[in-house]
């Protein structure tokens, strides 16, 4: 069975520092991982999925790396701004599950001016 | 292109009411998935329809739930008879092809349900 941990479960920080979330799973057969952002009473947005074939993904601010075989992922996050300030997510799909996703129970980020 | 679409965004009935929760998914996608967050939980996963047809129900935690998808396109989640337990947010996902493991799920807003 596929469990994925999330830690911190919240982190408060002061605007402008560099700081890196962490997601953990136990099964290291994933097809891929998702990092999705949640805003309070909003839907889940997805900010960068790896396959579990490459080592990280980048997109502006944003950096995911993936180590499957110790069943680690870490998203970074530079120069946070309060309007970073949400929960943070990290799904896996894995290989024998079809493409249902298992997820950890977020990292609450509050990223203060 | 609009997104994963839910309806309604707050229900709150009484134990022992039936609901029903309507998802309509991005135009296009075969692949719609259904999630539940309940209180102090992480997010778990409910089923999958590829276009009408049922890939996987096992998630669903009862047979108080019924989901359909009639003709392939929006889906509904029913509850009957709600039991307090079942309180929290129910999150719809599409995605485009069946079988191609580089598609993200989008997700929609979700429906809060509160039974009293």
């Amino acid at each position: 069975k596929q469990e994925v941990t999330q830690i911190p479960a919240a982190l408060s920080v002061p605007e402008g520092e560099n700081l890196v979330l962490n997601c953990s799973f136990t099964d290291s057969a994933i097809y891929n991982l998702q990092w999705f952002r949640q805003d309070p009473g909003k839907g889940l947005t997805s900010l960068l999925l790896i396959q579990s074939s490459q080592r990280e993904q980048t997109s502006g601010r944003l950096n995911a790396s993936l180590d499957k075989s110790s069943g680690r992922s870490t998203l970074y996050i530079a120069a946070s701004q309060p309007g970073d300030s949400a929960t943070y997510l990290c799904a896996v799909r894995r290989e024998t599950s079809g493409s249902r996703l298992t997820f950890g129970e977020g990292t609450q980020l509050t990223v203060n001016p | 292109e609009a997104g994963v679409t839910q309806f309604p965004s707050h229900s709150v009935i009484e134990k022992g009411q039936t609901v029903t929760l309507r998802c309509d998914p991005i135009s296009g996608h075969d692949n719609l998935y259904w999630y539940r967050r309940v209180m102090g939980k992480e997010i778990k996963f409910l089923l999958h329809f590829v276009k009408e047809s049922k890939q996987d129900e096992s998630g669903m935690p009862n047979n108080r739930f019924l989901a359909e998808r009639t003709g392939g396109t929006y889906s509904t989640l029913k509850v009957q008879p709600a039991e307090l337990e079942d309180s929290g947010v129910y999150f719809c996902a599409s995605r485009p092809k069946p079988q191609d493991s580089q598609e993200t799920q989008y997700f929609g807003p979700g429906t809060r349900l509160l039974v009293l």
